[in-house]
């Protein structure tokens, strides 16, 4: 019984195109943030959510945008694409906003923009 | 200043020595150090916080934090093939939210039978 599930696990697209992450989380956490690790696996917080309202919105493009329908769901939909936007993106929960217990993570969408 | 440091490595080690992973920190207030674990090509997986200064130990796991001087480190007792990874050490730091967690860069630790 997957904790983290995000779908899709890879995603090859067109630059220009739109495409969407789709993310739950079946532990009940209040919690849930996306993460980008780029090609050097630098992992950087994009954006958290604390019961359903935004907590974190690092600086990334306005071309990302972050919805969640529930505190269980946390989707990304990304407009126009572009060749830099081609990572692993992370979908991660966590019992409290503050962290503290630490995050279980999904198992990434590696995004491949050509 | 970066937030969280770690040397990239890699760390070689041989089977049943003793590895050690250190990371380095630059908010003085920061409370909670985290270490997790990321095999290639998959998602990094918690193993061991740590709030206080001083050791906790884990199995084969120790963490040590000194707050004093800034750093957290994991020590790994009897190294194992299946222990070669990437080790992202991640930290809580206060920002403009309130407190975020800060991963560092990681340090890939490679285990040789």
């Amino acid at each position: 019984d997957t904790a983290v599930s995000q779908t899709p696990k890879y995603l090859v697209t067109q630059m220009g195109n739109d495409k969407s992450i789709k993310c739950e989380q079946n532990l009940g956490h209040d919690t849930m943030y996306w993460y980008k690790q780029d090609s050097k696996k630098f992992l950087k917080i994009m954006f958290s959510y604390n019961n359903k309202e935004l907590i974190i919105n690092e600086t990334v493009p306005n071309r990302f945008s972050p919805k969640s329908p529930d505190k269980a769901h946390l989707n990304l939909h990304i407009n126009s694409l572009e060749l830099g936007d081609s990572a692993v993106y992370f979908c991660a929960s966590s019992q409290a906003w503050t962290g503290e217990y630490g995050y279980t993570f999904g198992s990434g969408t590696r995004l491949t923009v050509v | 200043q970066k937030e969280v440091e770690q040397n990239s490595g890699p760390l070689s080690v041989p089977e049943g020595a003793i590895a050690s992973l250190n990371c380095t920190y630059s908010d003085r207030g920061s409370q909670s150090f985290f270490w997790y674990r990321q095999y290639s090509g998959k998602s990094p997986e918690l193993i061991m916080f740590i709030y206080s200064n001083g050791d906790k130990e884990d199995g084969r796991f120790t963490a040590q934090l000194n707050k004093a001087s800034q750093y957290v480190s994991l020590l790994i007792r009897d190294s194992q093939p299946s222990d070669s990874a990437t080790y992202l050490c991640a930290v809580n730091i206060r920002d403009n939210y309130g407190q975020n967690f800060v991963f560092g860069p990681g340090t890939r630790l490679s285990v040789l039978p």
